[in-house]
């Protein structure tokens, strides 16, 4: 079955940086993209960009550009999603998940979450 | 940047029918999809391109769109149904995606 699965919780000082990991199964690693979306606590979601497993190449949105680099480890299909300059306000809940581009442009499968959080 | 409205809140009583919408500017380019999201879980897709319902995702579940707004419909609402749903936006042009504000199903 297809699994999208995590790292664990993060917590940062403000201006360091945070990696997270997204570890794919159950499909074929470079059939399909990954997405990263975050969610403040009680806020709704905010998409970040994806990355495209085959060729590593990415888009972001525009709010990320500069701060987020999104890479990929296809010898463990794994991708990560590494955010710098870290600010209270990137306080959030991190969701990967798998965007089926091919027929379309929805997500079909979500990692758990990651949590991360800034505070000095 | 790309607005995409959606009513905060909408309330039903079980068996009944809930209609959520989604508004924004040139739909025509746009795809939509929708999402349900219960406390401390992941989001689920529980519609894509506008009508398409996932496999596993009950009938009960539909969606529409006409002209710059597209509904999800929820027919003979359970208790169960109660949860936050966003709707997503993919611009085909830029490639970019655009998430509603999200509504909130309570079930009376």
């Amino acid at each position: 079955q297809v699994q999208l699965v995590q790292s664990g919780t993060e917590v940062k000082q403000p201006g360091a940086s945070v990696k997270v990991s997204c570890k794919a199964s159950g499909y074929t690693f470079t059939a399909y993209y990954i997405d990263w979306v975050r969610q403040a606590p009680g806020q709704g979601f905010e998409w970040m960009g994806w990355i495209s497993p085959k060729y590593g190449g990415t888009i972001l949105a525009q709010n990320f550009q500069g701060r987020v680099t999104m890479t990929r480890d296809t010898s463990i299909n794994t991708v990560y999603m590494e955010l710098t300059s870290l600010r209270s306000d990137d306080t959030a809940v991190y969701f990967c998940a798998r965007q089926d581009y091919a027929s379309g442009s929805h997500m079909d499968f979500w990692g758990q979450g990651t949590l991360v959080t800034v505070s000095s | 940047s790309y607005v995409v409205t959606q009513p905060p809140s909408v309330s039903v009583a079980p068996g009944q029918t809930a209609r959520i919408t989604c508004g924004g500017n040139k739909f025509e380019t746009k795809t939509v999809h929708w999402y349900q999201q219960k406390p401390g879980q992941a989001p689920v897709l529980v519609v894509y391109d506008e009508t398409d319902r996932p496999s596993g995702i009950p009938e009960r579940f539909s969606g529409s769109k006409s002209g710059n707004t597209a509904t999800l419909t929820i027919s003979r609402v359970e208790a169960g149904d109660e949860a936050d749903y966003y709707c997503q936006v993919f611009d085909e042009s830029s490639h970019l995606y655009f998430f509603g504000p999200g509504t909130k199903l309570t079930v009376l």
